[in-house]
């Protein structure tokens, strides 16, 4: 199976900050990737899927980039609603995976 | 509005069976290009896919859960539901359902979990 690996884990940043998230995949899964945000208690959210296409209704501060194995997620200016975990996921195959997950607080 | 809502018991006891059902409303579960997914999330931490029932009827199952997991549909009813079995305290997760949409973007099909129930706790537990 191909596995997903997101860096860092954890993060700190100030608001207007700008934030990346990196996740890489095992093996090529060309732009076959999800971003999902996770606020404290509620359930996931699409954000971005064909790595770059934003879900609509999202705000434009969030940005997806990547192809291969090297994708990343963007915060333009990071705002006190972000406060979440954001997961990316591959779909080009079953089954399908999650990375671990990266949980994004205010400094 | 399409919405999913789990059901079952909250508490199992180890080496029994886990058994959830998720009903849909708002939508048919018969029509529409849509698998209807399972995904658990152990208490503080990521999310894992268990599997997935088309309305065909046809299933995929994550190959490490492959030998204790069922995902049946109910048309009838407008529910999927979940079987997990020979349960241990590994299994303790919050479980969604969860909607599996394709959309079609230049040619390609991207899926995406646009819509979820809003959980339940599960606690294997004797």
């Amino acid at each position: 199976d191909i596995q997903m690996t997101q860096s860092p884990s954890s993060l700190s940043a100030s608001v207007g900050d700008r934030v990346t998230i990196t996740c890489r995949a095992s093996q090529g899964i060309g732009n076959s990737l999800a971003w999902y945000q996770q606020k404290p208690g509620t359930v996931p959210k699409v954000l971005i899927y064909a790595a770059s296409t934003l879900q609509s209704g999202v705000p434009s501060r969030f940005s997806g980039s990547g192809s291969g194995t090297d994708f990343a997620l963007t915060i333009s200016s990071l705002q006190p609603e972000d406060v979440a975990t954001y997961y990316c996921e591959k779909y080009n195959s079953a089954p399908r995976t999650f990375g671990q997950g990266t949980k994004v607080e205010i400094k | 509005q399409v919405q999913l809502q789990e059901s079952g018991p909250g508490l199992v006891r180890p080496s029994q069976t886990l058994s959830l059902t998720c009903t849909v409303s708002g939508g048919s579960i018969s029509s529409g290009d849509y698998y209807w997914t399972w995904i658990r999330q152990p208490p503080g931490k990521g999310l894992e896919w268990i599997g997935y029932i088309y309305h065909s009827g046809s299933t995929y199952y994550k190959p490490s859960l492959n030998s204790r997991v069922t995902i049946s549909l109910d048309t009838s009813k407008n529910q999927f539901s979940l079987r997990l079995t020979s349960v241990t305290a590994a299994d303790t997760a919050v479980y969604y359902c969860a909607r599996d949409t394709i959309i079609m973007l230049r040619g390609v099909n991207h899926p995406t979990f646009d819509h979820w129930g809003q959980g339940i706790l599960v606690t294997v537990s004797s």
